[in-house]
């Protein structure tokens, strides 16, 4: 079984300042990926940036990397240059399975302050 | 632009009826889930398909049921709603190629009274 835990329940950033939200991950599969989406509160799940868990690099879209540490099993995501617009709770989740199906952690709530 | 649209936004149902959830993707995906979001749980995995008429069960099935008989559609069943159903539910759907990110619905806030 895979298991996602995000330890941030909130996060709190000054705009125009950076901001780790961290994310550990369980799984005992050796191919997997790990995928963080912003969730704004309209409601809509947007999809952010992906990591395989064979890839060497970190990943990177825009204003978010997302730090990948294989040995211990962490994927946090990078937001630089925090915006107003990026006040959201984000998740981050793990896909394997045969349909590579998704676990999601509890999420992060995100407030960019003025 | 790709989509995934459920068939409602708000649902109030009474306790004891039977609910369906309805969800379409126009992206030809394999893959469709349905996925329930509880303040402070995340989303959680009720029953997936990877296939038209394949169905495997989530992580908290207990309560919900599924059909799948178009690769376009996959709905929810709550046979008997209960009050501990009232939560958001969330459709998402994919491709086979696990790099490729899932695509939300909207969500629908499901209350049962």
């Amino acid at each position: 079984a895979q298991k996602i835990t995000q330890t941030q329940p909130g996060m709190f950033v000054q705009e125009k300042e950076a901001v780790t939200l961290d994310c550990t991950y369980d799984t005992s599969d050796q191919s997997y990926g790990l995928f963080w989406y912003k969730q704004p509160s309209s409601g809509e799940m947007i999809f952010l940036i992906y990591q395989g868990s064979y890839d060497e690099q970190n990943a990177t879209e825009g204003r978010y990397s997302l730090n990948f540490q294989k040995a211990r099993k962490s994927a946090n995501l990078v937001i630089s240059a925090s915006q107003l617009g990026d006040s959201a709770m984000y998740f981050c989740a793990i896909s394997s399975g045969s349909a590579r199906q998704l676990t999601f952690g509890s999420g992060t709530q995100l407030t960019v302050l003025p | 632009d790709v989509k995934v649209t459920q068939s409602s936004r708000y649902l109030v149902k009474r306790t004891g009826e039977k609910v369906f959830l309805e969800c379409v993707q126009d992206m030809d995906h394999e893959n469709m889930f349905w996925y329930r979001q509880d303040p402070g749980l995340g989303l959680r995995l009720i029953y997936f398909s990877y296939d038209v008429k394949m169905k495997e069960k989530g992580d908290i099935p207990e309560g919900y049921s599924v059909s799948r008989e178009k690769k376009e559609r996959f709905s929810l069943i709550l046979e008997s709603a209960s009050t501990n159903q009232t939560s958001m539910y969330l459709c998402a759907s994919s491709p086979p190629l696990g790099s490729t990110e899932a695509f939300f619905g909207q969500g629908t806030r499901l209350t049962v009274v």
